[in-house]
C-alpha cells in the first residue's frame, strides 16, 4: 500500500546527542512537511518542502534541520536536542493540483530526550 | 490571533446526539482539511474541501469559502467518535496551518 513511513517509531538519545529522524513516502507527493507536536496540543510546522524548495518556518529553532535528497525520502535533523525537544515529530506528504489533495500522515517518531 | 480558529476546544456528548464543530480562518486557501487523532495515536485525513459540502457516513463537512467557515458534523455520535478534531487549511504556497482542535468525548 502507498503509505508514509517514518523511522524510527522511538527514539531515546541523550541531551545534546544528534538524532536523524527519516519520512519516506511511496506516493510521489510534491509536498511533504514536518511538524512537532507536544502533549495535547496542536501540531507545529517546522518546515515544508515543494521539491525541494524548502520553507522554514520562522519560530523554528537553528538547532532543527531537515533534508529532502530526492521525492521520496525527508530527513530531520535535531543537532543538539534539549529536554524541550522531546516531542512526537510527524511528517506529512500532499499532493499538488485539482485532484491531488490527498493528505498522508506518518505514525510519527516520538522522541524522548534524557 | 491563530490564523485557523476552531471552537469548541473540548466538546462532551451523549451517544446519538448530532455534533458540530466549526472552523474560521483568515488566509487564502487551496484546501481545507478536517483531520482526526485518537488519543496516543496517528492522524487520519477525514475530508478534504475547497468547496461545498462532503459525505462519508455519518461525518458531513461543508465550507463557505466567501466566509471563510468550514463546520464537521457528526449524526448519531458513537463512544469511538471520541478523539481530537483538526481543522487545518493549504494556503496558497502550500502551507498546511493547524487548528488548535477539537478535543470530543462521546459518553454511552
Amino acid at each position: 500500500d502507498a503509505m508514509v513511513i517514518q523511522n524510527p517509531r522511538y527514539q531515546v538519545t541523550q541531551f545534546g546527542k544528534p538524532v536523524t529522524l527519516s519520512c519516506s513516502q511511496t506516493l510521489n507527493h510534491n509536498v511533504m512537511y514536518w511538524y512537532q507536536q507536544k502533549s495535547s496540543q496542536a501540531p507545529k510546522l517546522l518546515f515544508h518542502y515543494y521539491d525541494k524548495d524548502f520553507n522554514n518556518e520562522a519560530d523554528t529553532p537553528d538547532n532543527f534541520q531537515s533534508r529532502r535528497p530526492n521525492t521520496s525520502f525527508c530527513f530531520l535533523d535535531i543537532r543538539s536536542p534539549g529536554l524541550g525537544d522531546a516531542a512526537m515529530y510527524l511528517c506529512a506528504t500532499a499532493g499538488r493540483g485539482r485532484g491531488a489533495n490527498v493528505l498522508t500522515f506518518g505514525a510519527g517518531s516520538r522522541l524522548t530526550v534524557l | 490571533k491563530n490564523e485557523v480558529e476552531q471552537s469548541p476546544q473540548n466538546l462532551t456528548a451523549q451517544e446519538g446526539e448530532f455534533i458540530t464543530i466549526n472552523c474560521s480562518y483568515s488566509v487564502g486557501i487551496s484546501a481545507l482539511h478536517w483531520l482526526q487523532q485518537h488519543p496516543g495515536g496517528g492522524i487520519v485525513s477525514l475530508f478534504m474541501l475547497s468547496s461545498g459540502k462532503k459525505k462519508h457516513g455519518r461525518l458531513i463537512a461543508t465550507i463557505n469559502i466567501q466566509e471563510k467557515h468550514s463546520s464537521l458534523h457528526i449524526t448519531a455520535s458513537h463512544p469511538r467518535d471520541s478523539a481530537v478534531y483538526i481543522c487545518a487549511v493549504r494556503d496558497n504556497t502550500d502551507k498546511l496551518i493547524f487548528g488548535t482542535g477539537t478535543r470530543l468525548q462521546v459518553f454511552p
